[in-house]
């Protein structure tokens, strides 16, 4: 079965600070696909960063950065200098033959000022 | 590209109505999804397309749930009859198959059903 696992329902950082999201998985798949969306308040999902499992480097998007460890099955995002803006429902997803999309639960961020 | 469309944005209807949620994806996609958003759940997977081929129904809760894709720039959602357990966010997404470079699931605005 595949699944995705996102341990924290909630965090905060304060503005400027740097906070990590958490997700783990489990596939037997060996080419995948990983994401975050973003689903701030106007409930639009919103790509914030992609990583493709046979790409040992880590992906960067300006102020986030992704933690990937194939063999522990994890994939972090990390977020920089966090702002306002970024207070929002944070998914983490995989991609796998056959074009399914696997979400997780949610982590929902606020941003402190 | 308009970005994937559905309609309505809103829909309110009373209990034992039939529900009909509308889907336009990208051109040039060829998988379609639609999940379903609640507090309780989450975002739940419903069904998904490819090829206009229903390939896993599987997530569809009941038999009152139904989906079509009669082309490759339609999809529908039906639910018949609607009840009040039903009320959620909608969300119809597509892509392009898996190794067809930047493949990544987008998202329409979502259909915020009520049904009271």
């Amino acid at each position: 079965a595949q699944t995705v696992t996102q341990s924290q329902p909630e965090m905060s950082v304060q503005e400027a600070e740097t906070v990590t999201l958490s997700c783990t998985y489990d596939t037997s798949e060996s080419n995948y696909y990983l994401f975050w969306y973003k689903q701030p308040p106007s409930r639009q999902m919103i790509l914030v960063i992609r990583q493709e499992a046979y790409k040992q480097q880590n992906a960067t998007e300006n102020r986030f950065s992704v933690n990937f460890q194939k063999a522990a099955k994890s994939f972090s995002l990390k977020i920089s200098d966090s702002q306002l803006g970024d207070t929002a429902m944070y998914f983490c997803a995989f991609l796998i033959t056959g074009n399914q999309f696997y979400f997780g639960t949610g982590t929902s961020l606020t941003v402190i000022p | 590209d308009a970005g994937v469309i559905q309609s309505p944005r809103h829909e309110v209807t009373e209990m034992g109505q039939e529900v009909t949620l509308r889907c336009k994806p990208i051109s040039g996609h060829n998988s379609l999804f639609w999940y379903r958003q609640t507090m309780m759940r989450g975002l739940e997977l419903l069904i998904y397309f490819n090829n206009n081929v229903p390939i896993d129904d599987s997530g569809m809760p009941e038999d009152r749930f139904s989906a079509k894709m009669p082309n490759a720039s339609f999809s529908t959602l039906k639910i018949q009859p609607s009840e009040p357990r039903d009320s959620a966010v909608y969300f119809c997404a597509s892509s392009f198959a898996l190794g067809a470079g930047n493949t990544e699931a987008f998202f329409g605005q979502g259909t915020r059903l009520t049904v009271v």
